[in-house]
This record gives C-alpha cells, sequence and structure tokens, in this order.
C-alpha cells in the first residue's frame, strides 16, 4: 500500500461546479497535511495547509482532514478553467519523523468552459 | 530573482556520465530536499538535509549522492547516470521546526534531466 494516495484522473468538472479532490494516507500518526497545485511544466505550490480534524476553508477552497478515517480532501467552490492543474496531497510524518513530506501521485483537473 | 533556483534546468546527457545539478536559496531555510518526479508516480524524496551537518536518505537514494556546500546550496550528483534517471528534478526548501509553516515547501523552478 503506498503511503499516500490519491486518484490520478483526469477529473473532469464544468465551470463553476464543484471539484473534489480526495486522498487517503497509511501512516495513522501523520500530523501535517497539505495541498500543492502544479501547472503543467512548473513547480507545485501550496495552496491549503490543515492540521486538525474539521474544515478550513481559504476563498474558493476548503480542506477537509478527518484523521479516524486517515482521509484528506480538498474542495474547489466555484471551479474555473484556471484552476486546471494537477493537485498533489502531502503528508507530513508523525513525531519523529516529520522532517519529510510524502506525497500522492496527484490528480489531474480539468475544467471545462 | 527566484528565491530557490536551480541549474541547471535542462540537460541532455549519456549513460555513464557524472552529472551535478545544483540548488541555491536565498530564503535562509535551515531544511533542504531533491525530489524526483515521474509522470503518474508523484514526487519522490531522494535525500534531504535538515542543515549542513545533517544529512538524510529518502524513498529513493540509490544512485543519487548530494553535498551541503553551506546552508544555502544543496546538490544532486549522480555518478553515472542510467537512462531510467531521466526525469524532473525539484529542489525544495523549509523553515524547520518552531518556525511558521515548518514544514511548508518552497521548491525551485525545476531541472528535466534526460539520460541517452
Amino acid at each position: 500500500q503506498k503511503e499516500v494516495e490519491q486518484n490520478s484522473g483526469p477529473l473532469s468538472v464544468p465551470e463553476g461546479a464543484i471539484a473534489s479532490l480526495n486522498c487517503t494516507y497509511s501512516d495513522r500518526g501523520s500530523q501535517s497535511f497539505f495541498w500543492y497545485r502544479q501547472y503543467s511544466g512548473k513547480s507545485p505550490e501550496l495552496i491549503m495547509s490543515i492540521y486538525s480534524n474539521g474544515d478550513k476553508e481559504d476563498g474558493r477552497f476548503t480542506a477537509q482532514l478527518n484523521k479516524a478515517s486517515q482521509y484528506v480532501s480538498l474542495l474547489i467552490r466555484d471551479s474555473q478553467p484556471s484552476d486546471s492543474a494537477t493537485y498533489l496531497c502531502a503528508v507530513n510524518g508523525p513525531p519523529g519523523n516529520t522532517g519529510k513530506l510524502i506525497f500522492g501521485q496527484g490528480t489531474t483537473l480539468q475544467v471545462k468552459p | 530573482d527566484a528565491d530557490v533556483t536551480q541549474t541547471p534546468r535542462n540537460r541532455i546527457t549519456k549513460t555513464g556520465k557524472r552529472i551535478m545539478l545544483e540548488c541555491s536559496q536565498t530564503k535562509g531555510h535551515d531544511r533542504m530536499y531533491w525530489y524526483r518526479q515521474d509522470p503518474g508516480l508523484g514526487l519522490r524524496l531522494i535525500y534531504y538535509s535538515f542543515d549542513v551537518k545533517d544529512i538524510n536518505k529518502g524513498e529513493i537514494s540509490d544512485g543519487y549522492s548530494v553535498s551541503r556546500q553551506a546552508q544555502a546550496k544543496f546538490s544532486l550528483s549522480l555518478e553515472s547516470a542510467i537512462p531510467n534517471q531521466t526525469a524532473l528534478y525539484f529542489c525544495a526548501t523549509s523553515p524547520g521546526t518552531g518556525s511558521s509553516g515548518a514544514n511548508v515547501l518552497t521548491f525551485g523552478a525545476g531541472s528535466r534531466l534526460t539520460v541517452l
């Protein structure tokens, strides 16, 4: 089992819809969770971080964390064509091993006008 | 200028050649990382360094070595390149524990390496 798993997609949504991106992780002791966006040919950039159970909202983006289910998701409301990118889920290790992020393989999102 | 600078941006080389990818940063971060990205596999950690005297292997360190020449410089070497090391390589930095956003990574623009 991979440490961090995502559906590679592509996930296709119409403009204005809600895009839902999901990620599961295997290490129950993980403490920090991140979503990075990567446009084709570019480097990843951080869009959301979440550290405790529940929802965290930032503009059109909402990150959701459920540690019991070892599940983290990213919702993008009012999706725009400019949101078309690959979204990488990253998980930080448990105490004593928190120094490195493990990434999922990424989900490609296509927002169609 | 970019906060995290990688050189070269593109490199084509032949099997058996020694290659060095260089990374420098102006963010003042203690932690530096080298990741490799292959289609469908996401980012995989090669090596990471928490300070000049601390270097650690990541998931896929075989065939690679690193050098942390200074707080701001972290180089990745392929002693004898092979075709399956063809990939996009990213250097990244983070502030480290005790800092705001301790584990938030800032990436360089990437170095695309092709081994023929």
